[in-house]
This record gives C-alpha cells, structure tokens and sequence, in this order.
C-alpha cells in the first residue's frame, strides 16, 4: 500500500529558483493538503483542495501556487524560492466529507534555498 | 496547543512501563481530535482520534481521554515500546470546519530500554 508519495525526498534550490513538489495518493481520497513543518511551529497548512478541481488557502500561502491535476495528485509550486521557505513540506489526503476523517501523510521533502 | 518555543516537552520512560502524553486543546467548538506520531524522518502518522460526542476511545495498546471541560486531551501508551520514542502531536478541529486541523507542537517520547 503506498498511501501518500512525495517527490522528491530532498532538494537544495538557490534563491530565485523555481521547483515543482509533487504528491499522488492510491487511496481514492477527495480531500488533499499541504504542509510546511518548521522547527518549533508545527505543522502550517499551506493550502488544500476539498475535491478535484477546487483549490484553497490556508494559513501560509504566500509565495506558493497549487495545482489539483485530478483526483490522485496535488502539486505544490515555488515561482521564486528564498530563504524562509527552507523548510520539511508534507502532502496529506483524507477522504473528509460529511463525517471526520483522519489526514493520511507521506513522508515528507526536505527543501533547503541557499 | 501544548507549549512554545523551539523545545519540545520531552517524556522519558522506560520500557514496559505505561505513557501518557497530555493536550490542551484551545477551541471550545472543537468536535474532532486526532493523536499522530511522527518518527525521525518521517511523515505523522495517524494513531486514533475521538469525536467530541465521546469521552474515551480505545485502540490496539493506546487510549486517547478526552475532557471538555478543561479542554484537555490525553493519549495512553501501555507497555511502552522503544518503537513508540517519536515526536506525537494532537491535532483538533473545529464543527463546520472540515478542512483545517489546528496542530499542537509535540511532545517527544523517549523510551528507555
């Protein structure tokens, strides 16, 4: 069961870089997420898509850009990387709806901008 | 949430015996409560969660208490494993809100053998 992928696992970008993280979920999930996981402050939602063509902010979205490809993938863009956005991103699926149901996560990509 | 700063809360026990990491929640709307625990490396990983409507849950060696009263969220560990030393967060969300889950700062367990 492969659950939650990320790609890639690590990345070193300069400033002013752009980069694509991509995620894809096997688990027939309509709900999607992302998450930065920074030293000290937990996990900050970047933004999420409720369903296949619907995308939304959260709590830090400045600085990126989503794309909700179809109902597996969920990708996450950096037009300009800097600094402050060295950080873990996580991927998240669940198949929320009328009734609470857990996030499911990947396993993380480990970006750093010099 | 459960602390500030860059340090985590850490609980140290040994093996076999039970752990039990606290929560205080913040939202008083709050209907949903989750328990992950996230080893190095890895992404959190979901443990169990417990709807408002419930005051106790019980899974495979884990217990999660919830206590409206004093917003406070517990989770139970019995015989603790050098397997469970990770980070576990508690994670809440609000009635209505179905997307976002406001995200406490860890606590790390660390398992002597």
């Amino acid at each position: 069961n492969a659950g939650v992928t990320q790609t890639p696992k690590f990345q070193v970008l300069k400033t002013g870089q752009s980069m694509t993280l991509q995620c894809a979920q096997d688990m027939n999930h309509n709900s999607m997420y992302w998450y930065r996981q920074d030293p000290g402050m937990g996990l900050r939602l970047i933004y999420y898509s409720a369903s296949e063509g619907t995308t939304d902010k959260g709590e830090v979205p400045n600085g990126y850009n989503v794309s909700r490809l179809n109902k597996r993938e969920f990708s996450l863009r950096l037009e300009s990387a800097a600094p402050s956005q060295t950080s873990v991103y996580f991927c998240a699926s669940s198949a929320a709806g009328q009734t609470n149901q857990p996030q499911h996560f990947g396993d993380g990509t480990r970006l750093s901008i010099l | 949430g459960e602390s500030v700063g860059l340090h985590l809360p850490t609980l140290s026990v040994q093996e076999g015996d039970n752990s039990i990491i606290n929560c205080a929640y913040s939202n008083s709307a709050s209907d949903y409560f989750i328990w992950y625990k996230q080893e190095s490396g890895k992404g959190p990983q979901f443990i169990i969660d417990i709807r408002s409507n419930m005051d106790k849950r019980q899974g495979q060696r884990v217990t999660v208490l919830l206590n409206k009263t004093v917003k406070h969220l517990s989770l139970q560990i019995a015989a603790t494993q050098p397997g469970d030393s990770a980070v576990y967060f508690c994670a809440e969300k609000e009635a209505g809100n179905n997307r976002k889950l406001i995200w406490g700062l860890g606590t790390s367990l660390a398992v002597n053998p």
